[in-house]
């Protein structure tokens, strides 16, 4: 069954660096979305994208924050500058986009746990 | 604006009694309501979704959820626990098709044997 992956499963980096989070959406999905979840918090929306673009982020989607598709499969989530307060889980997920009124669920990833030291 | 409140943070059942997990959501219009589940290291999965058909939702694994409007309620149950039910379990609303999941505090779930 086909599933929506995610790399690294961990990854811990210092405070002011530079990360890429990768995701590789089911391959015929359309819509792609990246959440976060905070030790001990809620899942959070960040942003969604479609048609190579952002149709929808959030407010903690700021200007440190970028999406990228750079090829067909690839979906990153990249930080510029990383925060103390960056430190969360971070899913991906994507979704098919169908006709009618089916609904579309939206299928995650296994998330990457982000350690900002 | 939507938002969904788990009214439990913590369950605990003994395994083949009733699972019961409480939501209530708040919605200005009709709402797609979902409930997900996340076992330890593994992604959120679908257990089922209302989306404006029948008010009573069969999911994966035996679970069931009925839509009240007149409660603003979607609680999630489950006639007989096992213990590969426990994992952590989210109330999720959607604005529209395609747009963004509003996930509820979530509510974990422990099955005694």
């Amino acid at each position: 069954e086909p599933e929506v992956t995610q790399t690294p499963s961990h990854q811990v980096t210092q405070m002011g660096q530079e990360v890429i989070l990768r995701c590789v959406p089911i391959s015929n999905h359309l819509y792609f979305y990246w959440y976060r979840q905070i030790l001990g918090q809620k899942v959070e929306f960040l942003v969604s994208f479609y048609n190579n673009e952002i149709s929808e982020k959030s407010e903690i989607f700021d200007d440190q924050f970028s999406v990228e598709r750079p090829d067909g499969s690839n979906f990153t989530l990249k930080i510029r500058s990383t925060k103390l307060e960056d430190s969360a889980m971070y899913f991906c997920a994507s979704m098919l986009l169908a006709g009618g009124s089916s609904y579309n669920e939206q299928f995650f990833g296994p998330g990457t746990r982000l350690t900002v030291l | 604006a939507q938002s969904v409140t788990q009214l439990d943070s913590h369950v605990s059942v003994s395994e083949g009694t009733p699972v019961l997990l409480r939501c209530n959501y708040s919605s200005s219009y009709s709402p797609s309501l979902f409930w997900y589940v996340q076992h330890p290291n593994k992604g959120l999965q679908l257990l089922l979704k209302y989306t404006s058909a029948a008010t009573l939702v069969k999911g994966i694994n035996g679970f069931e959820a009925e839509f009240k409007k007149s409660e603003t309620s979607f609680h999630l149950t489950k006639p007989s626990a096992h213990m590969s039910d426990a994992a952590e379990y989210f109330c999720v609303v959607s604005p529209w098709q395609g747009g963004k999941l509003i996930f509820g505090q979530g509510t974990e779930l422990s099955v005694k044997p």
